[in-house]
């Protein structure tokens, strides 16, 4: 079945730690690949996204992420994390099929940040 | 505007009755999408609009819910006989032209309550 997994729930890191989010992806093709960021009574907000070409991904606050093809992941990486990031955060594919303009979400990543 | 609107933030209804959700897009964009994001969950996707056309419903749970844009820009979603499975942050998104590699600019949701 066709799917979006981020197999972390929650993640806690320390205020200066390095953070990595996982997303693998289940299609046959390569989607487009997004990671969103929402926080509390916000809406979501696109950290950065992947269509084609070079396979690391800068986007906004710090965020990069890399996509693998051979592990069919697009994981998020920052190299120190801040206390504003505490969040949830969303891995999302799109381009699939006869849904290629709407999004496919995976259950999202809860991040938390102690000082 | 500054970016997508929804209206009402919070909704309370009793089962049974008919709710009727806002969003005002970005200005001048074109395509227009639902989602359902039920708690600890990620958004699925519900419909799509391309200006005044609604291309996709694919994701509407039931034949209860409804939504429209008549002139191309608010949309509005409706749900009648609400029931408790209805209970949900409802989003709102836009973009500009409707590519699946668009950015999709999210509303802060609007949070319904079925009791």
């Amino acid at each position: 079945a066709q799917s979006v997994t981020q197999p972390d729930i929650h993640i806690t890191v320390s205020e200066g730690a390095s953070l990595e989010l996982r997303c693998n992806y289940s299609y046959g093709a390569t989607p487009y690949l997004f990671w969103y960021v929402q926080s509390p009574g916000q809406g979501l907000q696109l950290l950065l996204k992947y269509f084609s070409g070079d396979t690391l991904v800068q986007g906004i606050k710090g965020f990069e992420a890399e996509f693998k093809r051979s592990q069919s992941s697009f994981n998020l990486r920052k190299p120190s994390v801040h206390w504003s990031d505490a969040a949830e955060y969303f891995c999302a594919v799109g381009g699939i099929g006869t849904g290629a303009n709407n999004l496919f979400f995976g259950t999202g990543t809860r991040l938390t940040v102690i000082p | 505007g500054a970016g997508v609107s929804q209206s009402p933030r919070y909704k309370v209804a009793k089962r049974g009755q008919d709710v009727a959700l806002r969003c005002d897009p970005i200005s001048g964009h074109v395509s227009l999408f639902w989602y359902q994001q039920a708690l600890g969950q990620g958004p699925e996707f519900l419909t799509y609009f391309q200006n005044e056309a609604q291309l996709d419903k694919s994701g509407l749970p039931s034949d209860r819910f409804f939504a429209e844009r008549p002139e191309g820009s608010v949309s509005t979603l409706k749900i009648q006989r609400t029931q408790q499975e209805d209970s949900a942050v409802y989003l709102c998104a836009s973009s500009l032209a409707g590519a699946g590699t668009d950015t999709q600019y999210f509303g802060p949701g609007t949070r319904l309550t079925v009791l």
